[in-house]
């Protein structure tokens, strides 16, 4: 039991070019969660998916785009990345689309030049 | 809005010292939840508790107690008799109907950085 997994763990990208940060989870939780993590800033969430088919905004979207692959799978996407978005990002998952607690994956380190 | 305050950026403690993180949130519901995670070195966040409105009884787990007190808006967390590796980032979230309509999802405190020195 893995619980949520993340690839990669590091990544640089020049600006301008585009990634896929994937994310999986294996608890059969219905909801998962995208949030980038700022020195000073907390956590903010950028997008969410209640439920296997649905997606939507966050605190802070702009830049980035989001599929719910199936129940296991969410991926966030930088189609063209820029220095602000330098950050540490997090994958998690909750149960069901309740204050239930959420549980987090390891995080990317990505860096933007 | 909903909105937490870890007024405490930083906080450093020598090893057995008992200290409290401190942590104040807004929101107009009248249900909500309250949680607190750990962020140790290695990067990872690590969930400790969760608490609903409607459950003003502190909590005690091992070393770890937490003060919820609605009158003043407050969710403090207390570590006692601290040990090296307690150091680690102490996030407090909030989490209420009003984060999204009818969709929980979690606002994030700041974070305080407790470095407990041996």
């Amino acid at each position: 039991n893995a619980g949520v997994t993340q690839t990669p763990k590091f990544q640089v990208l020049k600006t301008g070019q585009s990634m896929t940060l994937q994310c999986a989870q294996d608890m059969n939780h219905n909801s998962m969660y995208w949030y980038r993590q700022d020195p000073g800033m907390g956590l903010r969430l950028i997008y969410y998916s209640a439920s296997e088919g649905t997606t939507d905004k966050g605190e802070v979207p702009n830049g980035y785009n989001v599929s719910r692959l199936n129940k296991r799978e969410f991926s966030l996407r930088l189609e063209s990345a820029a220095p602000s978005q330098t950050s540490v990002y997090f994958c998690a998952s909750s149960e069901i689309q309740t204050p239930y607690e959420q549980y987090f994956g390891p995080g990317t380190r990505l860096t933007v030049t | 809005a909903q909105k937490v305050t870890q007024a405490q950026t930083e906080i450093s403690v020598v090893e057995k010292e008992d200290v409290t993180l401190d942590c104040v949130y807004e929101t107009r519901d009248t249900t909500y939840y309250l949680f607190w995670y750990k962020q140790p070195p290695s990067g990872e966040l690590v969930f400790l508790i969760r608490r609903n409105s409607f459950d003003e009884q502190n909590e005690i787990s091992g070393r770890y107690s937490w003060n919820f007190q609605k009158s003043t808006s407050s969710f403090n967390f207390t570590i006692t008799a601290s040990q090296v590796v307690d150091s680690a980032v102490y996030f407090c979230a909030l989490s209420d109907e009003n984060s999204g309509g009818s969709n929980y999802k979690l606002t994030f405190g700041k974070g305080t950085l407790l470095t407990v020195n041996p």
